[in-house]
């Protein structure tokens, strides 16, 4: 069946332009979850959703992002005036529940470049 | 804070040599481990996971783990290793009080034919 696929594949931006960026989860996945992988750093957590909700915004790094889901399906990451700092691969990945011994699901990704 | 620390950044071996990755966590409790691979140029995929039962996991390509609860640790095996096991290979956990998965910085395993 189809996995999580997630859109653009790789987006180059100017510093201070907004950028969206697309996840599409595994249908019937209740749980989507946005990561940032840096080079050598790992996947940091940005955000959940359980359903349409998101109850924990703590790990997202500053007010210029933000996430939406609808539908509990497709889900959005916006950064807003873009940073260098802000470059990375996003990731995004879908459980069928919240917690527990449930396994996520990858996307390919996001590469995000700001120039 | 809860954490999962991966001791080795890089591994560089040789075909046929054993593997064995390091994995530590910080949970105390009920707590859900995984191993995920991302081949190169490839999505993370799930390598196996441990949530109760026989500590010893067995995944797919040869891979195997074992929990040990009283060392918190989760260490990744391969008796033979091949040159198409080279990836990234990240440790996860969670646990029954928080819905995020915490990943481990991630060993990269170079194995030379």
């Amino acid at each position: 069946g189809a996995g999580v696929s997630q859109s653009p594949s790789n987006k180059v931006t100017e510093k201070g332009k907004d950028v969206e960026l697309r996840c599409d989860p595994i249908s019937g996945h209740t749980a989507l979850y946005w990561y940032r992988q840096s080079l050598g750093q790992g996947l940091e957590f940005l955000i959940y959703f359980q359903g349409n909700s998101a109850p924990d915004k703590s790990g997202l790094p500053s007010d210029r992002f933000s996430a939406e889901r609808t539908g509990g399906s497709v889900s959005t990451l916006t950064i807003q005036r873009t940073q260098q700092e802000d470059s990375a691969v996003y990731l995004c990945a879908s459980s069928l529940e919240l917690a527990g011994p449930y396994e996520q699901y990858f996307g390919p990704g996001t590469r995000l470049t700001v120039t | 804070a809860q954490s999962v620390s991966q001791h080795n950044h890089h591994v560089i071996l040789s075909e046929a040599a054993s593997l064995e990755l390091g994995c530590n966590y910080s949970y105390g409790g009920t707590v859900n481990l995984f191993w995920y691979v991302q081949y190169p140029g490839q999505h993370l995929q799930l390598l196996l996971k441990y949530f109760s039962g026989d500590p010893l996991v067995k995944g797919i390509k040869g891979f195997e783990a074992e929990f040990i609860k009283s060392k918190f640790s989760f260490n990744l095996r391969k008796p033979s290793v091949q040159w198409s096991d080279t990836a990234e290979y990240f440790c996860a956990a969670s646990s029954g009080g928080s819905y995020i998965p915490t990943f481990g910085r991630g060993t990269s395993l170079i194995v030379h034919p």
